[in-house]
């Protein structure tokens, strides 16, 4: 049974700063693995899809990483602004997703 | 293009009362999925349609949750009775038959059982 990870559970950063939430699965089988931010209220909105045979995807400030082997994504946001605070989660799977339990992101002015 | 609708966006019942939520998904998106998520947590999948055909409903609790895709397009998902373990946010999204380019989610129904 797949799980997924996220750690921290929450991160609070001055703007500016670069930064990196972390996100961990069991089964190195995955098809897909994406970004989600959801905003207070409000429903996801895919960031970053990377499919199994690619090892990162990059848009504008955000690039993420995948490493099936070690069953590890990261995502790295740079230069961090107020408007990036929100809740980031990763899932895995091609229909069915499976997701971790999220990061909480502040970025404080 | 016009994204997943849902509605209603708030709703609050007594326990044991009976609730439905309403989806409209992407214009030809063959693929239809219900998510619970409970506060702090990650969505759950409940339910996943392939035009009104059910895929995978291993996760919906079927002794009080049903739903339903009417000639492949719109969705209601229902609960019945409902539990105060069932306040959460209902999720609706859409695909692509495959999944391969993603995923669209609605703005969700927030569901408080009092």
């Amino acid at each position: 049974k797949q799980e997924v990870t996220q750690i921290p559970a929450a991160l609070s950063v001055p703007e500016g700063e670069n930064l990196v939430l972390n996100c961990s699965f069991t089964d190195s089988a995955i098809y897909n693995l994406q970004w989600f931010r959801q905003d207070p209220g409000k429903g996801l909105t895919s960031l970053l899809l990377i499919q199994s045979s690619q090892r990162e995807q990059t848009s504008g400030r955000l690039n993420a990483s995948l490493d099936k082997s070690s069953g590890r994504s990261t995502l790295y946001i740079a230069a961090s602004q107020p408007g990036d605070s929100a809740t980031y989660l990763c899932a895995v799977g091609a229909q069915k997703l499976v997701f971790g339990q999220g990061t909480r992101l502040t970025i404080n002015p | 293009e016009a994204g997943v609708a849902q509605s209603p966006r708030y709703k609050i019942i007594e326990k044991r009362q009976s609730v439905a939520f309403w989806c409209n998904p992407i214009s030809g998106h063959a693929t239809l999925y219900w998510y619970q998520q409970i506060l702090g947590q990650g969505p759950k999948l409940l339910i996943q349609f392939q035009n009104n055909g059910v895929v995978d409903d291993s996760q919906l609790p079927k002794d009080r949750f049903s739903a339903e895709r009417l000639k492949g397009v719109d969705s209601t998902l229902k609960i019945q009775p409902a539990k105060l373990e069932d306040s959460a946010v209902y999720l609706c999204a859409s695909s692509l038959t495959d999944g391969v380019m993603g995923y669209t989610f609605g703005s969700g129904t927030r569901l408080t059982v009092v």
